[in-house]
């Protein structure tokens, strides 16, 4: 069964960093592009990034202060964050990326991060 | 950046009505679509990728169908635990954006 636990939510005070983490767990990780979405309070989804073993992509609206990476030997993908601000406060959510059509097919069930002072 | 603009927003509905959601897309993604139903608290669950394609234990009330830049999602006869918010996805190229969401409300 395919399980995907994201971790390390919390409250950050703007400008502060915060690492996020996703277990993933019933497939084979190495395989698969990584996502990583948020969502707002009350609002749509907003892809953030992907990685897969040499690449990453992100959103214009972290790059530069969100860096997103893998550990393959340990099934984990993590998304650091910098230099957060007010805007940034979402669930955040880890997602797998199917093979091929690239549609996300497992999702983690979220993590809060709420930036305030 | 492709844009997806869904429609409507929002729409009220009875149980047993057919529903239809438009999603378009700011220039062409082949099949590239997906959709997703996502209900309060939850995480999205993905319906339909590729456009039309059932993923695994959904309902068939539920369908897909169009190519290029327009696309539908369908519900044949609205169930009671359909009432969400359904959003559209491309999976063309990066960056990979949704639709701003239609929620789907009881009449």
């Amino acid at each position: 069964e395919v399980q995907l636990v994201e971790s390390g939510g919390g409250l950050v005070q703007p400008g502060g960093s915060l690492r996020l983490s996703c277990a993933a767990s019933g497939f084979s990780f190495s395989d698969h592009y990584m996502d990583w979405v948020r969502q707002a309070p009350g609002k749509g989804l907003e892809w953030v990034g992907r990685a897969h073993s040499y690449t990453t992509e992100y959103a214009a609206s972290v790059k530069g202060r969100f860096t997103i990476s893998r550990d393959d030997s340990k099934n984990s993908l993590y998304l650091r964050m910098n230099s957060l601000k007010t805007e940034d406060t979402a669930v955040y959510y880890c997602a797998r990326s199917s093979t091929g059509w690239y549609y996300f097919d497992y999702w983690g069930q979220g993590t809060l991060v709420t930036v305030s002072s | 950046d492709i844009q997806m603009t869904q429609s409507p927003s929002s729409l009220s509905a009875s149980v047993g009505d057919r529903v239809t959601i438009t999603c378009r897309a700011s220039q062409s993604i082949s099949s590239f679509l997906n959709w997703y139903q996502q209900k309060p608290g939850k995480a999205p669950k993905l319906l339909i990728y590729a456009a039309s394609s059932f993923q695994s234990g959904v309902p068939s009330r539920f369908s897909g169908r169009g190519s290029g830049t327009d696309f539908t999602l369908t519900i044949s006869s609205l169930q009671p635990e359909d009432f969400a918010t359904y959003y559209c996805q491309q999976s063309y190229s990066s960056p990979r954006t949704f639709g701003q969401g239609t929620k789907v409300e009881i009449k």
